[in-house]
């Protein structure tokens, strides 16, 4: 069974910092890895998706990578803005029917 | 188009009452999955569904809780008997075929 470990739980940066996010999976045997954002008591929005053949993607100040072979993926966000404060979720797709979410990391840019 | 949608956003139940919670996928997408958070927890897939059918309920919960997605309107999660522990954001994610999934608002909630 998919194990998806994110880290750190809880994140806090100061305004214009670039960062970034660490996330692991046990079985590499993934057809795409996706990032999401959530805000406190709102829905999940759609990042990033890497399918299993790329390397990575990007989409303005975010940039994703996919290691497949060690399992990991990052989240690299560039010149952190207040706005940019959330949880941010990432979730990989095997062949069973469903997404695999970490725990998400909470993070905190402060002005 | 509009987006995946659910209702109600919050539900608050007294324990042993029953829970209906609603999805409407996208348009165009007949493929209909629900996700549980519980507190501090990240979401767990609990059902796959296609209209008409349950393709895999294999995270459901083995008692109180059924889902079904009809031929017509949305897709129903329901679970009866309520207890504390049933309380968590559901989400809902559609699909057009089996591929990128967007999510909805999600459902809160709160057994009293």
């Amino acid at each position: 069974k998919q194990e998806v470990t994110q880290i750190p739980a809880a994140l806090s940066v100061p305004e214009g910092e670039n960062l970034v996010l660490n996330c692991s999976f046990t079985d590499s045997a993934i057809y795409n890895l996706q990032w999401f954002r959530q805000d406190p008591g709102k829905g999940l929005t759609s990042l990033l998706l890497i399918q299993s053949s790329q390397r990575e993607q990007t989409s303005g100040r975010l940039n994703a990578s996919l290691d497949k072979s060690s399992g990991r993926s990052t989240l690299y966000i560039a010149a952190s803005q207040p706005g940019d404060s959330a949880t941010y979720l990432c979730a990989s797709e095997t062949g069973a029917n469903n997404l695999f979410f970490g725990t998400g990391t909470r993070l905190t840019v402060i002005p | 188009n509009a987006g995946v949608m659910q209702n109600p956003r919050h539900l608050v139940r007294r324990r042993g009452q029953e829970a209906r919670l609603r999805c409407s996928p996208m348009k165009g997408h007949s493929h209909v999955y629900w996700y549980r958070q519980l507190p501090e927890e990240g979401l767990k897939f609990m059902v796959y569904l296609q209209k008409e059918n349950i393709i895999d309920e294999s995270g459901m919960p083995k008692e109180r809780f059924s889902a079904e997605f009809p031929k017509e309107g949305p897709s129903i999660l329901r679970i009866q008997q309520v207890v504390r522990g049933d309380s968590a954001a559901y989400f809902c994610a559609s699909s057009p075929k089996k591929e990128t999934q967007y999510f909805g608002p999600g459902t809160r909630l709160l057994v009293l």
